[in-house]
């Protein structure tokens, strides 16, 4: 089972914010990293760091964490939002690295 | 910019041994602090992380799959490798392989190849 725990679904209206959440003990020491991945894709990362973007992500994607929760906020989703998040962080060793269930955004 | 491709049968027979390369272009897989990782998805599902090679070849492996993987590195052919013994059905993914950059408070995979699909069946 994973460590980090993320809601299997979230649905959002056009234009509207979104948070998608990730849940685990390694957050409370490790920062999440968050994944969007569309169908037939690999994973493009969005978010690192305490609330870093690659270049050419979007600034409507912003990340944010408190206790043994990493959220990931969409400010104004569009309808190229809509696809599968994962989270991931290091494990509680540190030395491995674990990813959340992975939530499907919905934008309707 | 930094490519991957993995490469390698996307059939394997169960109870033999599964293996990927991943060719890395765009830069050498010497420079930088960066470590190279496998990961995998089985069709409708999430993310498995598989493991990890630094350079030096040191390791780290997933603890469920530990026992049945080897990850190798050949720096002169910017190259690293994956090897999954004794597969089963439930071994059949999408393998990824990517590049990690761990800080001391975070881990990001920045660069992914594109997957490949490997089945194991007779």
């Amino acid at each position: 089972s994973s460590e980090l725990t993320q809601d299997p679904a979230v649905s959002v209206a056009l234009g509207q914010t979104v948070r998608i959440t990730c849940q685990g003990d390694s957050l409370r020491s490790y920062y999440a990293s968050w994944y969007q991945q569309k169908p037939g894709q690999a994973p493009v990362l969005v978010i690192y760091g305490k609330n870093n973007r690659p270049s050419g992500i979007p600034d409507r994607f912003s990340g944010s964490s408190s206790g043994n929760t990493a959220s990931l906020t969409i400010t104004g989703a569009q309808a190229e939002d809509e696809a599968d998040y994962y989270c991931n962080s290091r494990d509680s060793s540190g030395n491995h690295a674990v990813f959340g269930g992975g939530t499907q955004l919905t934008v309707l | 910019q930094v490519q991957l491709q993995e490469s390698g049968p996307g059939l394997v027979k169960p109870s033999q041994t599964l293996s990927l390369t991943c060719t890395v272009s765009g830069g050498s897989i010497s420079s930088g602090s960066y470590y190279w990782s496998w990961i995998r998805q089985p069709a409708g599902k999430g993310l498995e992380w598989i493991g990890r090679i630094y350079t030096s070849g040191s390791t780290n492996y997933n603890p469920s799959l530990k026992s049945r993987v080897t990850i190798s590195v050949d720096t002169s052919k910017n190259q690293f490798s994956l090897k999954l013994s004794s597969v089963t059905a439930a071994d059949t993914a999408v393998y990824y392989c990517a590049r990690a950059r761990y800080n001391w408070n975070d881990v990001c995979f920045d660069y992914w190849g594109q997957g490949t699909l490997v089945t194991v069946s007779s």
